[in-house]
């Protein structure tokens, strides 16, 4: 099974802060890596996926990036909204994985 | 507007069953692969099963293998998760999700259900 490893689990942020979370993989994934955004209570959203491509409707302050086994999501500017907890996930192959979750919590 | 709808959830002994069911709407529902991830109560999300779109490819996560069956019918636009054999360790809100391509497999989940909980307990 593929593991994909998040940094950090957690951070704090302000609003208007860049933020960055990695997303290592135990194999080459090529660029099937997807980004979700979770708030407490709801379902998962899909921000960003194979790698870079930002999915309809989603901010464009959302942005990623990496190949192989680094991969990368980036907030340019956090706003009040982007609060939540962020997990990837693979979908190179099955069964497909998601990382542990980066919760991104107000400085 | 997509929509999925899951159903089913609620307290079961271990050792039961529980069948879980997703109504789709809003989309072609027989064009995607579908798939269940779980998450427990505040923990992680955990891909649990998927199925392709012609049901010709099914898949499952280790722990619930031998014990839980997806399946779909295209006709009622609806998937399913028969779940037997329950352990609590697979207490948590179940997740239906869509495969986001037509006929993709490599494809990430870009609908999901609201979730239902499914708690294993005597």
């Amino acid at each position: 099974d593929i593991q994909l490893t998040q940094s950090p689990s957690s951070l704090s942020a302000s609003v208007g802060d860049r933020v960055t979370i990695t997303c290592r993989a135990s194999q080459t994934i090529s660029s099937y890596l997807n980004w979700y955004q979770q708030k407490p209570g709801k379902a998962p959203k899909l921000l960003v996926y194979a790698a870079s491509s930002l999915q309809s409707g989603v901010p464009s302050r959302f942005s990623g990036s990496g190949s192989g086994t680094d991969f990368s999501l980036s907030i340019s500017s956090l706003q009040p909204e982007d609060f939540a907890t962020y997990y990837c996930q693979q979908s190179y192959s099955y069964p497909r994985t998601f990382g542990q979750g980066t919760k991104v919590e107000f400085k | 507007e997509v929509q999925l709808v899951e159903s089913g959830g609620g307290l079961v002994q271990p050792g039961r069953s529980l069948k879980l069911s997703c109504a789709a709407s809003g989309f072609t529902f027989g064009d995607y692969a579908m798939h269940w991830v779980r998450q427990a109560p505040g923990k992680g999300l955990e891909w649990v099963s998927g199925i392709s779109w012609d049901s010709g490819s099914i898949a499952y996560v280790d722990s619930v293998k031998g014990r839980f069956t997806i399946s779909r019918d295209n006709a009622k636009n609806s998937q399913y998760l028969q779940m037997n054999s329950l352990r609590p360790e697979d207490t948590a809100f179940y997740y239906c999700a869509k495969g986001r391509q037509r006929f993709g497999e490599l494809v990430p989940f870009d609908y999901w259900g609201q979730g239902t909980l499914v708690t294993v307990s005597s």
